[in-house]
């Protein structure tokens, strides 16, 4: 089973309206990321927060962390067009180099 | 930023064939490499870790006779689908951490499609 499970899995809103995506995992983790992926195209990496962090903010972006949850948000804020992508969370462990664990992601769709 | 490339990037063969898929880290050297392979509106399902000069590690229910893994310089892990069937058909992606860095750069991905 998916380590990381989005919600919604899919989310439609107006240009310049906040979004926010949500992400469970079930097991401890040393890092969750968050990734975007345009239709048919490779991922990018977004932002990264530890186990041991909160929050973090990038530009728009703004993710939080609640372990005690097993839980994770991003927040687009005012969104464009072209943010509409699918968004991914993906947990990675400790140890060796990351082995992350992607969840079922969420499509977002901005309507300009 | 670092960079990782796919080649090709969209393949169609007839069933049976082999078909290789190369990855490519262009400006930095990895001696880990990860192999996606993602279906259709679904997830991105880790198939097997490539290490430079020792055998791949394959996640479980991943045929490694089936999905061969070389990771022949510390810049290019190749996959080959062998004996291609319809039901491989999908995106494949592979993902490189550069240096010690818990984020990985993606490949653009490569599309299969088994006739």
């Amino acid at each position: 089973s998916q380590q990381g499970e989005e919600d919604p899995q899919a989310l439609s809103i107006q240009e310049g309206e906040n979004a926010t995506m949500n992400c469970s995992y079930k097991t401890s983790i040393n890092n969750l990321q968050w990734y975007r992926q345009n239709s048919g195209r490779g991922l990018v990496h977004l932002i990264l927060i530890r186990s041991n962090e909160r929050e973090k903010h990038s530009g728009r972006l703004r993710v939080t962390l609640d372990t005690s949850k097993k839980s994770s948000s991003l927040l687009i804020t005012a969104s464009r067009a072209a943010d509409t992508a699918s968004y991914f969370c993906a947990t990675g462990v400790a140890g060796g180099y990351q082995k992350v664990t992607f969840g079922i992601g969420t499509k977002l769709q901005v309507i300009p | 930023g670092a960079v990782v490339s796919q080649h090709p990037s969209r393949v169609i063969c007839k069933s049976g064939t082999s078909v290789k898929i190369e990855c490519r880290s262009l400006d930095f050297q990895a001696t880990t490499m990860f192999w996606y392979r993602q279906f259709p509106k679904q997830s991105l399902m880790l198939m097997a870790t490539s290490n430079e000069g020792s055998k791949a590690t394959y996640e479980q229910g991943v045929e490694k006779d089936k999905f061969l893994i070389n990771h022949a310089s510390l810049t290019l892990s190749t996959l080959t689908v062998t004996s291609a069937h319809p039901e491989d058909s999908s995106f494949y992606i592979c993902s490189a951490p550069r240096g010690a860095a818990e984020t990985q750069y993606f490949g653009p991905g490569t599309r299969l499609l088994v006739l």
